[in-house]
């Protein structure tokens, strides 16, 4: 099984700032079959980016994803209020699918 | 507007049984893989089962097999979980979504909560 480690745990930042989360897999994602997404407090996850760096539709574009092989990223250019959230990483390409345990973005 | 609805969530007892369903609507439902995922504070997020198309592939997460069944009716563009000889451990969020991009996942439904307790 693919392990995916998400660091940090936690951000506090303000409105306006950048943030970079990182996504670790414990073997080469095939295909870079990664994808990212954002579930806010009481509700469901929503699918931001996939195959590492192609944003899903209606996502704005201060949203990217980047990396390859065990490494990837998703970085926010410029946090907007509703951008405080969980984020999480998965991984399709080997299987299982398996997701990373998450990082929260709050408000500093 | 593409979205999905679960139903059938609830309070069960350790060794019961649940069936789930998640109303699509939409998107040609038969033309995509489905998926069931679940959300516990213990275990976080983990994807339940896989079914394609006409149904003829499915994966299961190892501690659900032999006890939970994916299945889908194309014709009621609905899916449908199963779930048998339920454990403490089951207890979750189950959301159910569509599979894109080969694997990825969206839109997911808003989830139906399942207690499995005594």
């Amino acid at each position: 099984e693919t392990l995916l480690t998400q660091s940090p745990g936690t951000l506090s930042l303000s409105p306006g700032e950048g943030v970079t989360l990182s996504c670790r897999a414990s073997q080469r994602v095939s295909s870079n079959s990664l994808a990212w997404y954002q579930q806010r407090p009481g509700q469901a996850p929503r699918l931001l980016i996939y195959g590492a760096s192609t944003r899903a539709t209606d996502i704005p574009d201060r949203f990217g994803g980047s990396g390859s092989g065990t490494d990837f990223t998703l970085t926010i250019s410029r946090l907007e209020p509703e951008d405080f959230a969980v984020y999480y990483c998965q991984q399709y390409g080997n299987s299982p699918w398996t997701f990373g345990q998450g990082t929260k973005v709050e408000i500093k | 507007e593409v979205q999905v609805v679960e139903s059938g969530g609830g309070l069960v007892q350790p060794g019961g049984s649940l069936r789930l369903s998640c109303a699509a609507s939409g998107f040609p439902f038969s033309n995509y893989w489905m998926t069931w995922i679940r959300q516990s504070s213990g275990k976080g997020l983990e994807r339940v089962a896989n079914i394609n198309q006409d149904g003829s592939e499915i994966n299961y997460l190892d501690s659900v097999k032999g006890r939970f069944t994916i299945s889908r009716d194309n014709a009621k563009n609905s899916l449908y979980l199963q779930m048998n000889s339920l454990k403490p451990e089951d207890t979750a969020i189950y959301y159910c979504a569509r599979v894109i991009f080969m694997g990825a996942m969206g839109p997911w439904g808003q989830g139906t909560l399942v207690t499995v307790s005594s």
